[in-house]
Order: structure tokens, then sequence, then C-alpha cells
């Protein structure tokens, strides 16, 4: 079975510019969930989509929004972008909504803003 | 809210010792317990996990019992090796909280031939 899959792997923005980000789950996986890593801030969660429903949100500005497609594939999309965001990017896919479920995680985005 | 809370790092240790990182956590209700090992480059892949009470994880010699009593969730391996090289992860997570994992802040875990 084929793992979480991310792309791009790496990217390179300038401020002020959007991205947009893509993760396809495991095959039968309806739960997606999007995790931004920083040295700084270690793990932080972002929002996490179930059957193309937002169902939980982290702490982050508007700037950063998301989708599901029926597909269960989801995107991230984070506008005006700034130099703060530059952050490995993981997405992370588990068969159910709930907490309770291991999260099986891609190999990140590794975005950079100058 | 939810929190973890990991021994602080970086730790070294030669090839063959004992291996801790501690990990204890903050949750109402009765959270599933994870630990995930991150390689250089890679995402977070998941190396054991206990879901109630005196559950024990293990996997590739790793093993970490869920403690109640002491909210703790600690990792042990009895020898390790130089490919043990990594960040160790531990996570809980709820149904309180949809899809979201509550993560500690990682210990990088360095073993020298």
């Amino acid at each position: 079975k084929a793992g979480v899959t991310q792309t791009p792997r790496y990217l390179i923005k300038t401020r002020g510019q959007q991205v947009t980000l893509s993760c396809s789950p495991i095959s039968g996986h309806r739960s997606v969930s999007w995790y931004q890593q920083t040295p700084g801030q270690g793990l932080q969660f972002l929002f996490e989509y179930f059957s193309e429903t937002q169902r939980n949100k982290g702490n982050f500005p508007g700037r950063f929004s998301g989708r599901q497609f029926s597909n269960s594939r989801s995107e991230m999309n984070v506008s005006t972008l700034e130099l703060g965001d530059s952050a490995l990017y993981l997405c992370a896919s588990s068969l159910s909504s709930g907490g309770f479920d291991e999260q099986y995680f891609g190999p990140g985005t590794r975005l950079t803003v100058t | 809210g939810d929190s973890v809370t990991q021994m602080e790092g970086p730790v070294t240790l030669s090839e063959e010792a004992f291996l801790t990182i501690n990990c204890t956590y903050t949750a109402t209700g009765y959270p599933s317990l994870f630990w995930y090992v991150q390689y250089p480059g890679e995402g977070l892949q998941l190396l054991l996990k206990a879901t109630k009470a005196d559950d024990k994880g293990s996997n590739k010699g790793f093993e970490a019992t869920y403690r109640k009593e002491t909210t703790s969730f600690h990792l042990e391996k009895g020898s390790v090796q130089v490919s043990d090289s990594a960040v160790y992860f531990c996570a809980l997570g709820s149904d309180t909280n949809a899809g979201k994992s509550t993560f500690g802040d990682g210990t990088t875990l360095t073993v020298k031939p």
C-alpha cells in the first residue's frame, strides 16, 4: 500500500506570495491533518479534514487555509507569505477522525520564504 | 488543554547502551499515547502506541508502558544501535480533539559506535 505523498518536496517563495501544498493520503484513509514543524515551535497542528469537512483547527491566522476533495486528497494554502512561514509542512492521514488512531505522515514540504 | 512534556535533549549514548526517554502528559479523559521517530529529511513514523492504562507498546526492541497513575509513557530500549540515531517524539491523541496529535518537543538521540 502506498504511503502518504506530498508535493512539492521543496519550495522557495518570496514574501507576499501565496503557495499551495498538496497531500495524498493512504488509500482508504479519510482523515487528513496538517502540521507545521519549526525548530523553535516544534510540531504545531494546523487543521484536520474528514470527508471534505474541516473538523478541527489550530491557532493559526486566516492566511492558512485548506480543503479536502472527494477522493480524500487535501491541499493547504498560505496567502501573503511571511518570513516566519518558513517551515516543514507535514501532512498525516488516518482511518478515522478520532484522535485515538495513529497517524501516518508524509515526507513533508520544505517551504522557504525569502 | 492537552500537553506532552519530554525530557530535554540531546541524548548521546554508546552503542549497546540502555536508553530511556521520559515522557509525561496532561490530558482530559483517557488519551491514546504514541511514540514517533523522525529520521533526517523524513516525516514522522509511528514507533509504538498504547491505547489504555497498563498497555505496553513495543516495536523493534523499543518499549513503553501507559502509566495512568503517573501520567507517563517513557520510552526504553535495552541496547541501542547507531541506526537508532534520530529524533523521538512522544504524542497523545484523544477523541475530544479530532485529527490532532499533541506532540512533545522531541528528543534527539545520537548513538556512537
